[in-house]
C-alpha cells in the first residue's frame, strides 16, 4: 500500500514563483491535512478539510490556498513564494471519529525559496 | 507561541539508558495526547498515545505518563536502544481531533 503519496520530494523557486504541491492517500481516509515543519517550531497546521467538499485553516494558513480535489486528492497552493515559506511540507491523512485515528504522514516536500 | 512546550530540543542517551521527555500544555480542552516518532527523511509516524482518563500507558519500552491537574505528560523510552535515535514529537488535540497541535521536538540520540 502506497499510503500517503506527494510530489514532488524537492522544489525550488524563486521569489514570486508559484506552485502547487500535490497529495493523495489509498486509505479511504475522509480527513486530509498540510502541515509545515521548520527547526524549533515543529510540525504547524496550515489547512485541513475534514471531509470532501470543506475546508478550513490551521495555524499558519497566509500565502497558502487548498483544493480538496475529491476523496483521495488534497493539493496545497503557493501562489507567490516567499523566503518564509521556505520549509519541509507534509500531508497527513486520518478518519475522525469517536475513537482517535492516527495521523498517517507523507514522507514531505523539502522547498527551498530563493 | 506553541501551545505544547516540549523539553529537552535534544538528548544523548547510553544504550541500554532511559531516555525521558516531558511536554506541558495549558488548553484544558485537549483531551487526547500522541506522541509521534520521525526519522530522517520521513514524516512522523504514531508512537503511542494516552486520553486524560488514565494516568500511565505502556507499549513496549515506551511509556506515556499523564498528570492531568499539572497539565504534563512524558514519554519514557526504556533500555534505549540505537534504533531509537530519532525526533520525538508529543501533540495534543480537543475533540473531535481535527487540530493536533505539535511540540518543537526532541531530537533524540542513543549511543552504543
Amino acid at each position: 500500500n502506497a499510503g500517503v503519496t506527494q510530489t514532488p520530494k524537492f522544489q525550488v523557486l524563486k521569489t514570486g514563483q508559484s506552485m502547487t504541491l500535490q497529495c493523495a492517500q489509498d486509505m479511504n481516509h475522509n480527513s486530509m491535512y498540510w502541515y509545515r515543519q521548520d527547526p524549533g517550531m515543529g510540525l504547524r497546521l496550515i489547512y485541513y478539510s475534514a471531509s470532501e467538499g470543506t475546508t478550513d485553516k490551521g495555524e499558519v494558513p497566509n500565502g497558502y490556498n487548498v483544493s480538496r480535489l475529491n476523496k483521495r486528492e488534497f493539493s496545497l497552493r503557493l501562489e507567490s513564494a516567499a523566503p518564509s515559506q521556505t520549509s519541509v511540507y507534509f500531508c497527513a491523512s486520518s478518519t475522525l471519529g469517536q475513537l482517535r485515528k492516527p495521523l498517517h504522514f507523507g514522507n514531505g516536500t523539502r522547498l527551498t525559496v530563493t | 507561541q506553541q501551545q505544547v512546550k516540549q523539553s529537552p530540543q535534544s538528548l544523548i542517551v547510553q544504550k541500554g539508558g532511559i531516555s525521558i521527555i516531558n511536554c506541558a500544555y495549558e488548553n484544558t480542552a485537549f483531551d487526547y495526547f500522541p506522541w509521534y516518532q520521525q526519522f530522517p527523511g520521513k514524516g512522523p509516524a504514531l508512537l503511542i498515545a494516552i486520553r486524560p482518563d488514565v494516568s500511565e500507558k505502556k507499549e513496549g519500552r515506551f511509556t506515556i505518563s499523564f498528570n492531568k491537574s499539572a497539565k504534563q505528560f512524558s514519554l519514557h523510552i526504556m533500555d534505549s536502544q540505537p534504533g531509537d535515535s530519532a525526533t520525538y514529537f508529543c501533540a495534543a488535540s480537543p475533540p473531535p481531533g481535527n487540530k493536533l497541535v505539535f511540540g518543537a521536538g526532541t531530537i533524540l540520540r542513543v549511543k552504543s
